[in-house]
């Protein structure tokens, strides 16, 4: 099975400092897209960001960014300046050939005043 | 644009009981997709559909879970009998085109269910 790993089950920031939220993944394909959606205690989940396999750059969206590391299989997340309405639950996910996301555990980010 | 709207929102049964849940996708998406979404854990893919046609349903439990999309917008998700291990949220997402992969799934509110 293709395996999405979030190894940090919680974190903790101050608010305006910058936080990296780790992923790593497993893949035999070439060709593959790496997305990132934050789920608030609302429950629903809100695109972030997105990087394609065979993108040269790492993907940028406003204060998110996307740390992509193609060697290690590694996807980070991280969040410039970061704000209390950043507290949420935030997933890695990984894209099969026909669409299907695989999610990993998940991250419990805390923002601190 | 509206977004992908769902109903209900919270549902609470008795195991052995059916519920069905319903999904209306962003307008013009053509694939649609149902997550189950345990406590603690990141959501898992139910079943997806292109237009009216099932991509993918391999972890569907068909014992008790059936979805529909008969005319290729709203969809329904049933499932009959209910476990207490059925307890979770519902998420619906959909995507704009027919070829799924590198396109963004937008995600509804989902729908809470609680077996007792």
């Amino acid at each position: 099975a293709q395996k999405i790993t979030q190894t940090q089950p919680g974190m903790f920031v101050q608010e305006k400092e910058a936080v990296t939220l780790d992923c790593t993944y497993d893949t035999s394909d070439p060709s593959y897209g790496l997305f990132w959606y934050k789920q608030p205690s609302s429950g629903e989940m809100i695109f972030l960001i997105y990087q394609g396999s065979y993108d040269q750059q790492n993907a940028t969206e406003g204060r998110y960014s996307l740390n992509f590391q193609k060697a290690r299989k590694s996807a980070n997340l991280v969040i410039s300046a970061s704000q209390l309405g950043d507290s949420a639950m935030y997933f890695c996910a990984r894209d099969s050939s026909y669409g299907k996301l695989t999610f990993g555990q998940g991250t419990i980010l805390t923002v601190h005043p | 644009e509206a977004g992908v709207a769902q109903s209900p929102r919270y549902k609470i049964i008795e195991k052995r009981q059916s519920v069905a849940f319903w999904c209306n996708p962003i307008s013009g998406h053509a694939t649609l997709y149902w997550y189950q979404q345990i406590l603690g854990q990141g959501p898992k893919l139910l079943i997806q559909f292109q237009n009216n046609g099932v991509v993918d349903d391999s972890q569907l439990p068909k014992d008790r879970f059936s979805a529909e999309r008969l005319k290729g917008v709203d969809s329904t998700l049933k499932i009959q009998p209910a476990k207490l291990e059925d307890s979770a949220v519902y998420l619906c997402a959909s995507s704009l085109g027919g070829k799924g992969a590198r396109e963004t799934q937008y995600f509804g509110p989902g729908t809470r269910l609680l077996v007792l």
